[in-house]
C-alpha cells in the first residue's frame, strides 16, 4: 500500500461547479498535511496546508480526519484556472515527506 | 527575486558518463531537498539536507550523491547515470523555523534523459 493516495482522475467539471478530492495515508503519526499544485509541466506549488481544525481560503477549503487518515479538498465555483494536478502531501517525520501521485482536474466551460 | 534555480533545465545523456544538476536558492533557507518525479509515481524524495554539511537520504537515493558544502546549493551527482533515473527532477527548499518550515519552494525542474 502506498503511504499518501490519490485518486489520479481525470476530473472533468463544468465552471462553476463543487469539486472535491480526497487522500488516504497510512501513517497515523503523520504531523503535517498540505495541498499542492502544479501546472502541466511546471513545478509544485503550495496551495494550503491543513489544519486539524480545517482551513478555508477563498474558494478552497481543506479538511483534515485523522481518525479516517485522509484529508480533502473542496474547490467551489470552479473556474478555468483551476485546471491542473493536485498533490496531496503528508509529513510522517519531522524531516519526511511523502507526495501523493496527484489528482488531476480539467475545468471546461 | 526570491527562486530556488536548477540548471541544466534539460539533459540527455548516455549511460556511465557523470552529470550533476545543481541547485542554488536565494532565501537564506536551511532545508534542500531533491525530488524526482515519474508518471503514476509522483515526487519522490531522493535526498535532502537540514543544513550545511547534513545531509540525508530519502525514500529513493540509489545512484545518487549530493553535498551541501554552502547553505545556497545543494547539487546532485549522478556518478553513472542509467536509463531507470531517466525522469523530472525538483530541486526544493524551505525556511528552518519549524512553524513554516515545511513549506517548500521548488526549483523549476531538470528533465533528464539517460540513453
Amino acid at each position: 500500500r502506498k503511504e499518501v493516495e490519490q485518486d489520479p482522475g481525470p476530473f472533468n467539471v463544468p465552471e462553476g461547479a463543487t469539486v472535491a478530492f480526497n487522500c488516504t495515508y497510512s501513517n497515523s503519526a503523520s504531523q503535517s498535511f498540505f495541498w499542492y499544485r502544479q501546472d502541466c509541466r511546471k513545478e509544485p506549488k503550495l496551495l494550503m496546508s491543513v489544519y486539524s481544525s480545517g482551513n478555508e481560503d477563498g474558494r478552497f477549503t481543506a479538511q483534515l480526519n485523522r481518525a479516517s487518515q485522509y484529508i480533502s479538498l473542496l474547490i467551489r465555483d470552479s473556474k478555468l484556472s483551476d485546471s491542473a494536478t493536485y498533490l496531496c502531501v503528508v509529513n510522517p517525520m519531522n524531516n519526511d515527506m511523502r507526495f501523493g501521485a496527484g489528482t488531476r482536474l480539467t475545468v471546461k466551460p | 527575486e526570491a527562486q530556488v534555480t536548477q540548471n541544466p533545465r534539460y539533459l540527455i545523456t548516455v549511460t556511465g558518463k557523470k552529470l550533476t544538476v545543481t541547485c542554488s536558492q536565494n532565501m537564506n533557507h536551511e532545508y534542500m531537498s531533491w525530488y524526482r518525479q515519474d508518471p503514476g509515481l509522483g515526487l519522490r524524495q531522493i535526498y535532502y539536507s537540514m543544513n550545511v554539511e547534513v545531509t540525508d537520504k530519502g525514500d529513493v537515493p540509489e545512484g545518487y550523491k549530493v553535498s551541501r558544502k554552502e547553505k545556497r546549493n545543494f547539487p546532485l551527482i549522478l556518478e553513472s547515470p542509467s536509463p531507470n533515473q531517466t525522469s523530472l527532477y525538483f530541486c526544493a527548499s524551505s525556511p528552518g523555523d519549524r512553524g513554516r518550515w515545511n513549506e517548500q519552494f521548488f526549483g523549476p525542474g531538470t528533465r533528464l534523459t539517460v540513453l
